[in-house]
């Protein structure tokens, strides 16, 4: 069965200082991994995404994400954090490599950004 | 830049209660998806559509729960009759085939 666990479901961060949003995951097969963003009233948008190409993996808004299989491990990061980036992430795996299909949700993780 | 369309956005209901709510996808959009986010958790799927057709339900409480979408275009999602437990925000997805999933804002239902 695949899973996902993100290990922090609160983090707190100075505006202008990096993130870090940890993810494990669980995964019989070769999985596709997903960072998608919440903001308040809006849908789910999709930051970033990796299908088994590079394992370091580049995102909107300036996050990025790096695929360990040793560590099962996807953990989202950005060097520098902004206001706007408070949200709710959600790390996601689907159990198909290459493609979507269904997606697994973790609990998220809430980001807070102080000035 | 088009978006998936969901109605209402708020809805407030007494326990055994029926309750709708409606999607409209991304035009040209073959695939739809229904999931329930509970507070505190990440979105699970319930029902998805390929076309007209239900390609998996088998996380929809199928006693309560009831998904069409006749034409292949919009659908709707019937709960009947909604219990307290079934309070989520309701989140409509559409896509290309099994490509990327684009998110409507959700509709947030309250049972009482």
């Amino acid at each position: 069965a695949q899973s996902v666990t993100q290990l922090d479901s609160h983090v707190s961060v100075s505006e202008g200082t990096p993130v870090l949003l940890r993810c494990n995951y669980s995964s019989s097969y070769s999985p596709s991994l997903f960072w998608y963003v919440q903001h308040p009233n809006k849908g789910l948008q999709l930051l970033l995404k990796y299908t088994s190409a590079a394992t370091l993996v580049k995102g909107i808004n300036g996050f990025e994400a790096e695929f360990k299989k040793s560590e099962t491990s996807f953990h989202l990061t950005k060097p520098s954090a902004h206001m706007s980036d408070a949200a709710e992430y959600f790390c996601v795996v689907t159990p198909f490599s290459g493609g979507y299909n269904k997606l697994i949700f973790g609990a998220g993780t809430r980001l807070a950004v102080h000035p | 830049e088009a978006e998936v369309a969901q109605s209402p956005r708020y809805k407030i209901t007494e326990k055994s209660q029926a309750v709708a709510f409606w999607c409209d996808p991304i035009s040209g959009h073959a695939t739809l998806y229904w999931y329930r986010q509970i507070l505190g958790q990440g979105p699970e799927l319930l029902v998805q559509f390929q076309d007209e057709s239900v390609v998996d339900d088998s996380q929809l409480p199928k006693d309560r729960f009831s998904a069409e979408r006749l034409k292949g275009v919009d659908s709707t999602l019937k709960i009947q009759p909604a219990e307290l437990g079934d309070s989520a925000m309701y989140l409509c997805a559409s896509s290309l085939q099994s490509d990327e999933q684009f998110f409507g804002p959700g509709t947030r239902l309250t049972v009482l």
